[in-house]
């Protein structure tokens, strides 16, 4: 098992700008999703993709897109950044869709600020 | 909708000593999922403890245990014989499948293990 891996662990971007953010997903994992962590706040679900498809998403708007390949690596993909935009963006994936029965395997993040 | 409070922002306990965090949760769902995620200074979430909710029996994983009250919605953490490596942010987090199993967490507990 190699665990679940990000890229960058940080980065600086301006405003209006573009950011493509890139996860490995553990092996045999076909369910990956992503969250945003606010300072000071917990984790805010963004989507999921279970083999390739997004099947969950949460409050977040259209400028936030994400890809699932087949080789379990995924990306999150940022358009039109915003100042609220900075944050910690964790990956997470799981060997089932439910992720109830493992759990989720989480990556230590990519911190993005936006200035 | 599920939302998961916290309601002790920071806790110190003394190694060696027993400390319990408080969460409660609120859900229409009649099958959820209830975790307790660590995460320490290196960002990366660590899966700490589970439970299924149509389970009655506690889950317990070495010296973390939970006190699973489903009528009152609590789920409590209790953390024994605490050492100088528990110290970390801890976040309770549910999940349900009308969510497709994303997790929803609270805003976390800062825990200080002091020597």
């Amino acid at each position: 098992e190699t665990g679940v891996t990000q890229s960058p662990t940080h980065l600086i971007k301006t405003r209006g700008q573009q950011v493509t953010l890139r996860c490995s997903s553990q092996s045999g994992h076909n369910t990956v999703s992503w969250y945003q962590q606010a300072l000071g706040q917990g984790p805010q679900f963004i989507f999921q993709y279970y083999r390739e498809e997004e099947n969950g998403r949460g409050n977040f708007p259209p400028r936030f897109s994400g890809l699932q390949f087949p080789n379990y690596s995924s990306e999150l993909n940022v358009n039109a950044l915003e100042l609220d935009d900075s944050a910690l963006y964790l990956c997470a994936s799981s060997l089932t869709a439910t992720g109830g029965h493992h759990g989720y395997t989480f990556g230590s993040g990519t911190r993005l600020t936006v200035v | 909708a599920q939302t998961v409070t916290q309601s002790q922002p920071e806790m110190s306990v003394q190694e060696a000593e027993t400390v319990t965090l408080s969460c409660t949760y609120d859900t229409s769902e009649s099958n959820y999922y209830l975790f307790w995620y660590k995460q320490p200074p290196s960002r990366q979430m660590i899966l700490v403890i589970r439970q299924e909710a149509y389970k009655q029996q506690n889950a317990t994983e070495n010296r973390f245990s939970v006190n699973f009250q489903k009528a009152a919605k609590s789920f409590s953490l209790k953390i024994s014989d605490s050492q100088l490596g528990d110290t970390a942010m801890y976040f309770c987090a549910a999940s349900n499948s009308n969510s497709g199993y994303a997790l929803n967490f609270g805003k976390g507990t800062s825990l200080l293990v002091t020597p």
